[in-house]
């Protein structure tokens, strides 16, 4: 049973470019977080999206976009990248309904802006 | 949500037990105590939660004082491998109009030595 997966590992952009960063949850999930991590903190709360909607949202400017498509799976856009969004983006899955809640984090998505 | 305080680092030799503590003074009645933790370069991972009796599964054991107001996470035998940081986080369980969404702080940065 695959977990949570998570595309690119690495990735380099410039200032002002566009980024979009890709996850597909554990099997059975259908729910998706996305948490940016800078180095040295603890992850932050971006949004989820559940039934192909946003359904909370974090402290993140409207650069920052997502989506979730039929199969559960979600992707991050970051448009007009700043040196400041450098940092390690985590997608989590977790069930709407069952006995445990524990969220199901990918490896995570590096990505260093210049 | 309320907040958590933590040591920044701790230490512990390898085959002891690692007592780590989390203070949670403002939990409220339905907030539920939840550890992860973070091996470096991997996303976080989910160990254990509890709501007020203490908690003991594969990986760890989560002993909550009568007050919940702090708790302690036990790792019986630390290996190597259970050097990480450590997050306690506080929250409330799906089913209570929650979406889930986790609010980590600096944790604690466990170091096991040999």
């Amino acid at each position: 049973d695959a977990g949570v997966t998570q595309s690119p590992t690495h990735l380099i952009k410039t200032r002002g470019q566009q980024v979009t960063l890709r996850c597909s949850p554990k099997s059975g999930h259908d729910t998706v977080s996305w948490y940016q991590q800078a180095l040295g903190q603890g992850p932050q709360f971006i949004f989820q999206y559940y039934e192909e909607e946003e359904r909370q949202r974090g402290n993140f400017p409207d650069r920052f976009s997502g989506h979730q498509f039929p199969n559960y799976s979600s992707e991050l856009n970051v448009n007009a990248l700043l040196l400041g969004d450098s940092a390690l983006y985590l997608c989590a899955s977790s069930p709407q309904t069952g006995p445990t809640y524990e969220q199901y984090f990918g490896p995570g998505t590096r990505l260093t802006v210049t | 949500d309320a907040k958590t305080t933590q040591p920044p680092s701790m230490d512990c030799a390898e085959g002891r037990a690692a007592n780590l503590p989390c203070n949670h003074s403002t939990i409220s009645g339905n907030e539920y105590v939840y550890w992860y933790r973070q091996i470096h370069s991997q996303g976080p991972q989910y160990i254990i939660h509890g709501l007020k009796n203490n908690e003991t599964n594969e990986m760890a054991s989560l002993i909550i004082t009568e007050d919940r107001k702090s708790s302690t996470l036990i790792l019986p035998h630390a290996t190597l491998r259970d050097t990480a940081v450590y997050y306690c986080i506080v929250r409330l369980n799906h089913g209570s109009g929650n979406t889930g969404k986790l609010i980590f702080g600096q944790g604690t940065t466990l170091q096991v030595k040999p």
